[in-house]
């Protein structure tokens, strides 16, 4: 166990609609992460946070968002879901904004969009 | 540009005998290089890192890796493979270019055949 928490660990929606992801970092990380896995792109590094303010932006959509709450936690919208949108959605936190430390992973939340 | 090739999509391997896994990767700075495993719906898990210190790696469960500049290499190896290794494995680097996001190769599934 990681410490990281995400939820839902399952969410299954129709195209075009929007869903919202949490996580949790581990006590006392500053630093939130979120990743993208699906079969034909890979693992793809998202948008960073660090103590609330955006650090780093990876291969994100316009359609998606994130933010990171004074509780450190973060949320990542996607809407107007798509079928290719349908992936495993990681969440990873790290004490640091600095990407040269550890990063905890936690279990992802699987969505598929139909 | 930075770049991280895993050259091998597959591997198999006997129980007990050594296990190798190669990455490749270009960089115009100086990277720092990961490699993450990620059992079977289970979230990532560093295995060992590589940030400018020795270049021959030692991480958990066994594994270790040599960081080779000449030869833009960081392959991951252990003596003599377990039942348990079985699973995904993730071969990432991180630079200045990038911002110090993390680029995940497509991954090696590693199989152990008793």
């Amino acid at each position: 166990d990681s410490g990281v928490t995400q939820t839902p660990k399952h969410l299954i929606t129709a195209t075009g609609q929007r869903v919202t992801l949490r996580c949790s970092p581990r006590s006392g990380d500053l630093s939130v992460y979120w990743y993208q896995q699906s079969l034909d792109q890979g693992l793809q590094f998202l948008i960073q946070y660090y103590n609330g303010e955006e650090r780093a932006k990876g291969n994100i959509l316009e359609r998606f968002s994130a933010q990171q709450f004074p509780d450190l936690h973060s949320e990542l919208n996607l809407s107007s879901l798509e079928l290719g949108d349908s992936a495993l959605y990681f969440c990873a936190s790290s004490v640091v904004a600095d990407n040269t430390y550890e990063q905890y992973f936690g279990p992802g939340t699987r969505l598929t969009v139909t | 540009a930075q770049s991280v090739t895993q050259l091998d999509s597959h591997v198999s391997v006997s129980e007990g005998t050594p296990v190798l896994l190669r990455c490749n990767y270009s960089s115009s700075y100086s990277p720092s290089l990961f490699w993450y495993v990620q059992h079977p719906n289970k979230g990532l898990q560093l295995l060992l890192k590589y940030t400018s210190a020795a270049t021959l790696v030692k991480g958990i469960n066994g594994f270790e890796a040599e960081f080779k500049k000449s030869e833009t290499s960081f392959h991951l190896t252990k003596p003599s493979a377990h039942m348990s290794d079985a699973a995904e494995y993730f071969c990432v680097v991180s630079d200045l270019g990038s911002g110090y996001a993390l680029n995940f190769g497509k991954g090696t599934s590693l199989l152990v055949t008793p």
